[in-house]
């Protein structure tokens, strides 16, 4: 049973708009949230997180947001640029995602269009 | 800092042969994860170490899967025997006491 869901394999944006990202949660115990972000024949790289004291927070392009009673997070990215097509993981911790592991969704696929 | 580094990149071997994969975490970290990534089950947590220590196995599948952490700058995730259904991505991450961890670039393996 899957405790992080990303219901959207694939994702096309054209450049220039946002992109919106989403991930669903079940495990209410979870306190931490972050996004990766993938590229072909490379690791994962961490791009954001959140607390879940914290409804938003901020990185320049990127913005995460958390909606605790829904159990749900969103990740935009604005203005979409080229460089921004990968694969992108939610994950959740229950420890503030540093000492314990993460539990990842499935990813999305972002392609920015020209 | 090179960051995480995993050794080989690229494994192809024999079912029932044993597999051996290689990890050297960031220096400083004292957190060390293995994980899996495949088509079906994405990625996969499978254990993970603290301070040397392996804390939680369970993600790991089988007994025929196995892994230390003899000093803090190596980590060694083996398989006997391998079987098909092991192929996979094997990413080992590393992190501190902040948000998120490390990846190396991944062992893609591959049993025939």
């Amino acid at each position: 049973d899957q405790q992080v869901k990303q219901n959207s394999p694939s994702l096309s944006v054209q450049e220039g708009r946002i992109s919106i990202l989403n991930c669903d949660y079940t495990n209410s115990m979870f306190d931490y949230f972050l996004w990766y972000k993938k590229y072909p024949a490379e690791g994962p790289t961490f791009l954001i997180s959140i607390s879940s004291i914290k409804d938003k927070n901020e990185d320049g392009r990127f913005t995460v947001f958390l909606n605790k009673s829904a159990k749900h997070l969103s990740l935009h990215i604005v203005p979409s640029q080229p460089g921004d097509s990968a694969v992108y993981f939610c994950a959740a911790s229950y420890s503030g995602g540093g000492a314990d592991g993460l539990t990842f969704g499935k990813g999305t696929h972002l392609i920015i269009q020209p | 800092d090179a960051g995480v580094i995993q050794s080989p990149r690229h494994e192809v071997t024999e079912m029932g042969q044993e597999v051996t994969l290689r990890c050297k975490p960031i220096s400083g970290h004292n957190s060390l994860f293995w994980y899996r990534q495949t088509m079906m089950r994405g990625l996969e947590l499978l254990i993970y170490f603290n301070n040397n220590v392996p804390i939680d196995d369970s993600g790991m599948p089988e007994d025929r899967f196995s892994a230390k952490m003899p000093n803090a700058s190596f980590s060694t995730l083996k398989i006997q025997p391998s079987e098909p259904r092991d192929s996979a991505v094997y990413f080992c991450a590393s992190s501190t006491s902040g948000p998120g961890a490390f990846f190396g670039q991944g062992t893609r393996l591959t049993v025939v």
